[in-house]
């Protein structure tokens, strides 16, 4: 079937600008998550949703950063006032159900520039 | 807080080669052990996943990885290495009912003819 999907795959913005990033899950799928992957780095947790409702937003790195789930489905990850910083893969992951046994399926991500 | 560390930041074996990826962590308890694999381009693909019981465990493409609590550690591991197998390799950790993964930065495995 289907996996994880998301779009843009690439995303070339400048600095100040707002951009939304979405991402659709694996149908049936009620957990989904969003990570952050800079050069350089590993993947960082960013918020997790069950359902519409996101239990674990401790990963946000600034107020500028919010996300939301409408329908048990899609989600947007939107960046506000975007620096240069922002520029990352941003990754989307989903699960059958919440919790660490459940496995996170990754889509392809979306490159982000910030110029 | 948690954290995973993998010291190899980039290795490279020859094809048919053995292949050892080090991973450890640093938890208060023994946590959900993960690995995944990303080919260029691709998003993550899990190749195996470690929760109780047996401490080696088999997963996908040939790789295995064994849970040693005194050390910390859980490192992956495969006989005999192909070029398909080159690609950036994460090791992670869930924390029991805890809902996100925390990734190590990642060991990018090139593989020589």
């Amino acid at each position: 079937g289907a996996g994880v999907s998301q779009s843009p795959s690439n995303k070339v913005t400048e600095k100040g600008k707002d951009v939304e990033l979405r991402c659709d899950p694996i149908s049936g799928h009620t957990a989904l998550y969003w990570y952050r992957q800079s050069l350089g780095q590993g993947l960082e947790f960013l918020i997790y949703f069950q359902g519409n409702s996101a239990p674990d937003k401790s990963g946000l790195p600034s107020d500028r950063f919010s996300a939301e789930r409408t329908g048990g489905s899609v989600s947007t990850l939107t960046i506000q006032r975007t620096q240069q910083e922002d520029s990352a893969v941003y990754l989307c992951a989903s699960s059958l159900a919440s919790g660490a046994t459940d496995t996170q399926y990754f889509g392809p991500g979306t490159r982000l520039t910030v110029l | 807080a948690q954290s995973v560390t993998q010291p190899d930041i980039h290795i490279t074996v020859s094809e048919g080669a053995s292949l050892e990826l080090r991973c450890n962590y640093s938890y208060g308890a023994t946590p959900y052990l993960f690995w995944y694999v990303q080919s260029p381009g691709q998003g993550l693909q899990l190749l195996l996943k470690y929760f109780s019981g047996d401490t080696l465990v088999q997963g996908i493409k040939g790789f295995e990885a064994e849970f040693k609590r005194s050390q910390s550690s859980f490192n992956l591991r495969k006989p005999s290495v192909h070029w398909s197998d080159a690609a950036e390799y994460f090791c992670a950790v869930g924390p029991r009912g805890n809902e996100k993964l925390t990734f190590g930065t990642g060991t990018r495995l090139t593989i020589i003819p």
